[in-house]
């Protein structure tokens, strides 16, 4: 199968600190990686796209010097929220683009991390 | 743009009584549709998935087809168990995004 990890699973910082997320694919490289965010009792938020070796690609009203992405290798995807306020506090969750021939349900298929809790005090 | 419209929920149901969730999908080309289940604390794993017109994606006794010309994707299940209680999100790809709908929460009781 295809399994994504993301740590922490949980963080609680002050207001005004940095936080960063991991996001690793364990058993398959991916070249694209997505990061996501979700509010209570609501859908997922793409916030950006992820590509190894190059810049990321950030959805419309995402601040990109806010939500900085690093594809540093082909397993790993760092979101870090910068300068962090209370308003930043929710469910972070990374995919992974599986593109593989063979494994999993099939080709070209995201894979989902359990998702990072943040809470800015 | 894309949009996936699902049911609303809550859902709630009985032990083995039949499911459905009703997905629609406004989309350009030919997007896969897929259904992911997210429980409660962790993050969306992929339930099923279809690529093209008349396939029909099966998982854990979940089915969905995906219909073209009614632009839906309906997520079934014959007989629910309490594991089964989370939420479900309907989701179609085009160019390698998602967009997601809403999700429908269903709860089983014993």
């Amino acid at each position: 199968g295809a399994v994504v990890s993301q740590h922490p699973s949980w963080v609680i910082c002050k207001s005004g600190t940095s936080v960063k997320i991991e996001c690793r694919s364990l058993d398959f490289q991916a070249t694209t990686m997505f990061w996501y965010r979700q509010f209570p009792k609501q859908s997922l938020m793409l916030m950006a796209t992820s590509n190894e070796g190059s810049k990321a690609t950030y959805e419309q009203g995402v601040e990109k010097d806010k939500f900085l992405i690093n594809h540093a290798s082909l397993t790993l995807s760092t979101l870090t929220v910068t300068s962090a306020h209370p308003e930043d506090s929710s469910f972070y969750i990374c995919s992974a683009r599986d593109t593989r021939l063979a494994g999993g349900l099939g080709t070209d298929t995201q894979y989902f991390g359990p998702g990072t809790r943040l809470t800015v005090l | 743009g894309d949009s996936v419209t699902q049911m609303e929920g809550p859902v709630t149901l009985s032990e083995e009584a039949f499911l459905t969730i009703n997905c629609t999908y406004t989309a350009t080309g030919y997007p896969s549709l897929f259904w992911y289940v997210q429980y409660p604390g962790e993050g969306l794993q992929l339930l099923l998935k279809a690529t093209k017109a008349d396939d029909k994606g099966s998982n854990k006794g979940f089915e969905a087809t995906y219909r073209k010309e009614t632009t839906s994707f309906h997520l079934e299940k014959g007989s629910v168990q309490v594991s089964d209680s989370a939420v479900y999100f309907c989701a179609l790809s085009n160019d390698y995004k998602l967009s997601f709908g809403a999700g429908t929460t269903v709860t089983v009781r014993a």
